[in-house]
């Protein structure tokens, strides 16, 4: 089985600060892990995605995330977060074995200015 | 957004009725999916297709009914047995074939209301 969680339902940040979200996931395989993230009334947008390799993987939009093996993590982060980020952040988790995306429940990011 | 396109943006169904939400890409993506968006819930899987003409039950499937005849469009239609049919509903698609490594790409949703 398959699973992800993002405990936090919002993260509230000042503009210009650094943001996290957090992620942690349960696989039995490899897994392959990916952020999206949603405007209101849109599809979802892909940011980023750990496959294998380098454990910080870089993305768009400034975005960045790193893998921790050990803690199961796949954690969000940007170094300056800007009021455009304000959105809903999805990550999401693949089992090596799986052919299907498992999505955690979502963390709403608000910036302010 | 990209080459997914989803119609219509939004949609009014009263009791008791079928309705056919549209799917259509322009990638060339053998893989393609259906998924419901509540709010606080995330998103789950109702449907997916990995080649044309086969297709598989998600985690929700019961309500809903899909076909794949063409690699290019994947309808989705929602029939009356869904009890709660009023959510975002979201369509997407794969290259597929690559062991799982391949990016979703999402279409803009649409929006189902139940009168």
């Amino acid at each position: 089985a398959q699973s992800v969680a993002q405990p936090e339902d919002q993260v509230n940040v000042a503009e210009g600060n650094p943001l996290t979200v957090k992620c942690t996931y349960s696989v039995s395989g490899n897994p392959y892990l990916f952020w999206y993230v949603q405007y209101p009334n849109r599809g979802l947008q892909f940011l980023l995605k750990y496959i294998t390799g380098d454990n910080l993987v870089k993305g768009s939009y400034g975005f960045e995330a790193e893998f921790n093996k050990s803690q199961t993590s796949f954690h969000l982060k940007k170094p300056s977060a800007l009021v455009s980020d304000s959105a809903l952040y999805f990550c999401a988790v693949r089992d090596s074995g799986y052919s299907t995306l498992t999505f955690g429940k979502g963390t709403m990011l608000l910036v302010s200015p | 957004d990209g080459g997914i396109t989803q119609s219509p943006k939004y949609l009014f169904r009263k009791e008791g009725q079928n309705v056919t939400l549209s799917c259509e890409q322009n990638l060339n993506h053998d893989a393609m999916y259906w998924y419901r968006q509540d709010p606080g819930q995330g998103l789950r899987l109702i449907y997916y297709s990995q080649i044309v003409n086969d297709f598989q039950k998600g985690d929700i499937a019961e309500g809903y009914s899909v076909s794949r005849e063409k690699k290019e469009s994947f309808p989705l239609t929602v029939t009356s047995a869904q009890k709660n049919p009023t959510a975002f509903y979201l369509c997407a698609s794969t290259t597929g074939g690559t062991g799982g490594r391949d990016t979703q790409y999402f279409g803009p949703g649409t929006r189902l209301t139940v009168l």
